[in-house]
């Protein structure tokens, strides 16, 4: 069965500092991952995703994420956090893909909440 | 850009009242889904839905949910009879049929009192 672990529910960073979000999870299979973020009574948006090609995934608002199979570890960075980056950053992990079912479905994380301080 | 779109985005109901939250998913997308987060806890699936069907539930999605597409645009999740419990956020989420990525809507906050 699949699970995310994220390793803090808040994280608090200065502005132009670096942004580390922490994702572990369990696969039975080699799993496709994913990171959603929710701005403030927005909804959940894909930051990137990781599905098997290059380890080392490049998203939006310059947000990347390494998939690391030994540490089971797929941790969201960002070198200079943005007063914007503020929200719930989610974890998510989708065996389905890899099996080729049509479900799809994808097992989330607790989320962490990012606050940049001035 | 286009995206799912969900009313109400906000309920309060009372406690055994039926509810029905309202998607809309991206016009081109087959695979739909609901999933719910209660307050300070997770992301959790609901249901999977494809071709008139629901394809997969889980345990949460008791014979008190249930799913529709009464039309070809619209994507609804009923409670029958709502608890306190259901108080949540639920999300809508679609996908295409070719594609990789679930694209989700801003959610429905429903608070049963």
């Amino acid at each position: 069965a699949q699970s995310v672990t994220q390793l803090g529910s808040h994280v608090s960073v200065s502005e132009g500092a670096l942004v580390l979000l922490r994702c572990n999870y369990s696969s039975s299979v080699p799993p496709y991952l994913f990171w959603y973020v929710q701005y403030p009574n927005q909804g959940l948006q894909l930051l990137l995703k990781y599905t098997s090609a290059a380890t080392l995934v490049k998203g939006i608002n310059g947000f990347e994420a390494e998939f690391k199979k030994s540490e089971t570890s797929f941790h969201l960075t960002k070198p200079s956090a943005h007063m914007s980056d503020a929200a719930e950053y989610f974890c998510a992990v989708s065996e389905s893909f890899v099996r080729g079912g049509s479900n799809y479905k994808l097992t989330f994380g607790k989320g962490t909440l990012l606050t940049v301080n001035p | 850009e286009p995206e799912v779109t969900q009313t109400p985005s906000h309920q309060v109901t009372q406690m055994g009242q039926e509810v029905i939250l309202r998607c809309v998913p991206i016009s081109n997308h087959l695979y739909f889904y609901w999933y719910r987060q209660i307050l300070g806890q997770k992301v959790e699936f609901l249901v999977s839905f494809y071709n008139n069907e629901i394809s997969e539930k889980s345990e949460i999605f008791d014979d008190q949910f249930s799913v529709e597409r009464p039309d070809g645009s619209n994507f609804t999740l009923k409670i029958r009879s709502t608890k306190l419990e259901d108080s949540a956020m639920y999300f809508c989420a679609s996908r295409a049929s070719s594609g990789n990525t679930i694209y989700f809507g801003e959610g429905s906050w429903l608070t049963v009192v």
